[in-house]
Parts: structure tokens; sequence; C-alpha cells
């Protein structure tokens, strides 16, 4: 069963334009939501996380979107550069514990110069 | 300095043998893991080690065990290789009670 889906599988934008990728989940334990960043080649690496106590978090071009009662949350990349061309993964999980984060399919983001 | 280093990057192998991947991490965490990237790039956990704990996932064939010498190296060890068994593995270290998860870079497993 998949704790955290994930869309689009792949996604083009043009060099400037709005990248959005959004993600869903069941369990209401999890209160820990990160977005990793894969180059071809790389392991993951964090690009940036939210808590549920807040609906939105801003990193330079990358801002999380947070709905709690919807279960979804989303990564907007704003003017899109081509060296965001990656693959980008939303994670869920529980920060006590085990921390076992459970990751969504990954979308593939290709931005055209 | 490599936070979490994976040793080796590729690994081609037969078949049938057994083999290992070996995974440090220099960052003083708790806790290891091991995903499985598929072909089609879906991140899935096997494992994860916390304070000598071993949580086993239990979908993960019994053919793979992850060792723990100590709490910086969590190896992985596969036998009777299968096709299917072909895929990136990651290993990946987290401090106790903070989910930012460091990767290593992988290791890309080719049984033929």
């Amino acid at each position: 069963q998949q704790q955290v889906k994930q869309s689009p599988q792949s996604l083009i934008v043009q060099k400037g334009g709005i990248s959005i990728i959004n993600c869903a989940y069941e369990n209401t334990a999890f209160d820990y939501f990160p977005w990793y960043q894969q180059f071809p080649g790389k392991g993951p690496a964090l690009l940036i996380a939210i808590r549920p106590d807040v609906s939105e978090k801003k990193e330079g071009r990358f801002t999380i979107s947070f709905n709690k009662s919807a279960k979804q949350f989303s990564l907007h990349i704003m003017d899109s550069q081509p060296g965001d061309s990656a693959t980008y993964f939303c994670a869920a999980g529980v920060r006590t514990g085990a921390n076992n984060l459970f990751f969504g399919t990954g979308t593939r983001l290709t931005v055209i110069p | 300095d490599t936070a979490v280093s994976q040793t080796p990057k590729y690994l081609v192998t037969q078949m049938g043998n057994d083999k290992s991947i070996k995974c440090e991490q220099n960052l003083g965490h708790d806790t290891m893991y091991w995903y499985k990237q598929d072909s089609k790039k879906f991140l899935k956990i096997m494992f994860s080690y916390n304070n000598k704990e071993l949580i086993i996932n239990e979908t993960v064939p019994n053919r793979f065990s992850p060792k723990s010498p100590d709490k910086a190296h969590l190896n992985l060890h596969i036998n009777s290789l299968e096709l299917g068994d072909s895929a990136v593995y990651f290993c990946a270290s987290t401090l106790a009670k903070n989910t930012e998860a460091f990767f290593g870079q992988g290791t890309r497993l080719t049984v033929v």
C-alpha cells in the first residue's frame, strides 16, 4: 500500500515558469513532510520540509503548501530554472519512534531553456 | 568530507552469487537505513537500524540481511542474488528525533 501518493509522474516546464508537484497521504499520525531532490547518479538530498502546524513554508524559490484537513501538500518552484531539472520526492513520517520516512513515487521535472 | 558513504558504487554480478554493500556515516547519527530504488525511481525502505534495534520490513526477502558492527556502519548482505534484485540501493542516516535523512550516493547493483 502506497502511504504517500505523488503526482504528476513527469513534468515539463519552460524556464521562468512555475512547477507544481502534489502529494497526498492517509496516515494522520504523520507530522513531518519533507521534499527531496535527486539529480542523476546522486542520492536524494533534503530540499525543504514542513510540519503540520503551518500552512506554508518558503525558502527562496521553493514553497511548500500544506492542507491538513485535505491531507495534501505540494511543492511550488517559482521561476523554474534548467538547473532545477531533477527528480523530486515528497515524503511523510513521524518524528518519534523509528523515524521511518515514506516516500512518494517521484516526479521527474524537466525545465526547458 | 563525505557524510554517508557507500561502497561499491557499481556492482555487477551473476545470479546466485552472494554480495555485500558497505555503508558508513560520519555524522554521529543514531539511525541508519537501507532503501531500494527500482527502475521507475520508486524509493522503498528496506530496513532501519537504531541503537542495535533492527526493524525489518516484512516485504524484504530474508536473502537480504543487514549487519551493523557499530552505529556508524550498516552493511547489507545479499544471498543468492536474483535478476529482480537489480536496482540502486541507498544507505541513509538520521539523528534520533531529527528526521532529516542524509543519503549516500547509491550502489547500482546489476544481476546478470
